[in-house]
């Protein structure tokens, strides 16, 4: 069974700039989920999503954090416009709805 | 609001030795506990979960412990070797009205010494 997909692995980019991280998530999953991992934490919730409609989106700074999952599948999370304190790992996982959460390798962000 | 506390933050030991991590939540009210591993670079890989309702979890060298009414759970390694040298995650899973949420804590990073 193929895992939760992640790319890019790695990205730098300068504050003020957008990137945008893709999921894929296990095939079947209904729930996925965005975590920020900053270095040395814990990972955080950013959102979660159940098919394509957001379940929880609480911690996620909305005036520049955005995500979306059209057709209930595939999934992207944006960050516009970078700030230094935005550096962290980003982790993507699916599940089950009310199983286990599955983990990606992540997409390890640097802004400079 | 659940917060989830690691201890000790780092631990270094000799090859062979059995240890201890210790992991304890503010919030009772609980769905299940999740060991994870972290490697370097990588994402989580899932060790042991624990359902509120249980009380013990093994697998191979691995056995966790739950007592959700004092809020803590203890992740036991027998035989430690240098591949189990990683950042081991506790979190616990509730139900809200929003979702089902996983709180982390901060991690255990373990090194083991051959």
């Amino acid at each position: 069974e193929a895992g939760v997909a992640q790319s890019p692995r790695y990205k730098i980019i300068e504050k003020r700039q957008s990137v945008a991280f893709w999921c894929n998530p296990i095939s079947g999953h209904a729930t996925l989920y965005w975590y920020q991992q900053i270095l040395g934490q814990g990972p955080k919730l950013l959102i979660q999503f159940q098919n394509n409609g957001v379940v929880d989106d609480s911690q996620l700074p909305k005036d520049r954090f955005s995500a979306e999952r059209l057709k209930g599948v595939d999934s992207t999370l944006k960050i516009q416009p970078a700030k230094l304190e935005d550096s962290a790992v980003y982790l993507c996982a699916s599940s089950l709805v009310g199983y286990e959460q599955f983990f990606g390798p992540g997409t390890r962000l640097t802004v400079l | 609001k659940q917060e989830v506390t690691q201890i000790p933050a780092a631990l270094s030991v000799p090859e062979g030795e059995n240890l201890v991590l210790n992991c304890s939540f503010t919030d009772s009210a609980i769905y299940n506990l999740q060991w994870f591993r972290q490697d370097p670079g990588k994402g989580l890989t899932s060790l042991l979960l624990i359902q509120s309702s249980q009380r013990e979890q093994t697998s191979g060298r691995l056995n966790a412990s739950l007592d959700k009414s004092s809020g803590r759970s203890t992740l036991y390694i027998a035989a430690s070797q240098p591949g189990d040298s990683a950042t081991y995650l506790c979190a616990v899973r509730q139900v809200e009205t929003s979702g089902s949420r996983l709180t982390f804590g901060e991690g255990t990073q373990l090194t083991v010494n051959p």
